[in-house]
């Protein structure tokens, strides 16, 4: 049974810095692997997709990484800024079109 | 295009009503989903459609809970009856195999208190 953890489950940071979000899954056996952010009342919004045979994807100052073997996967934001609070939510799909989310990283950017 | 729509955006209910929820999915997109989000965890897929057929639902409370997609386009979601345990968000989601990589378009979500 493929499970999802995400690390840190909250964290704050001042405004301007560079983190780094953790995800990992138990099966390496994964089709794909999306990252989406919740904002607080609200649907979730997909930021990046990674197919199983890449190593990663970037959006502006969103960059995801996959590593497969390892059975992780890490997003990185560059310049943070308030407007990036929100929770961010780590889903792999497998072979079907099931996907399993992780728990989430709350995120707080402070001014 | 328009994203996915759901309504009602919120219900309050006693437990032991029943609900529905409906979700019109992005056009064209022939695979919908719905999922329960608890508070504070991520979303669990209830069932998934595919035109309007069924491919998964097993992790559905069958006991309770109901799903239909009729003419593979809008669908409802029918929880009769409620329990305490039912309160969550529930997300509505589409796709289409045509897009990339399947990816999955979510609407804004219900969100159900049951008291």
């Amino acid at each position: 049974k493929q499970e999802v953890t995400q690390i840190p489950a909250a964290l704050s940071v001042p405004e301007g810095e560079n983190l780094v979000l953790n995800c990992s899954f138990t099966d390496s056996a994964i089709y794909n692997l999306q990252w989406f952010r919740q904002d607080p009342g609200k649907g979730l919004t997909s930021l990046l997709l990674i197919q199983s045979s890449q190593r990663e994807q970037t959006s502006g100052r969103l960059n995801a990484s996959l590593d497969k073997s390892s059975g992780r996967s890490t997003l990185y934001i560059a310049a943070s800024q308030p407007g990036d609070s929100a929770t961010y939510l780590c889903a792999v799909r497998p072979g079907g079109s099931r996907l399993t989310f992780g728990e989430g990283t709350q995120l707080t950017v402070n001014p | 295009e328009a994203g996915v729509a759901q309504s009602p955006r919120y219900k309050i209910i006693e437990k032991r009503q029943s609900v529905a929820f409906w979700c019109n999915p992005i056009s064209g997109h022939a695979t919908l989903y719905w999922y329960q989000q608890i508070l504070g965890q991520g979303p669990k897929l209830l069932i998934q459609f595919q035109n309007n057929g069924v491919v998964d639902d097993s992790q559905l409370p069958k006991d309770r809970f109901s799903a239909e997609r009729l003419k593979g386009v809008d669908s409802t979601l029918k929880i009769q009856p409620a329990k305490l345990e039912d309160s969550a968000v529930y997300l509505c989601a589409s796709s289409s195999p045509a897009r990339y990589a399947g990816e999955q378009y979510f609407g804004p979500g219900t969100r159900l208190t049951v008291t």
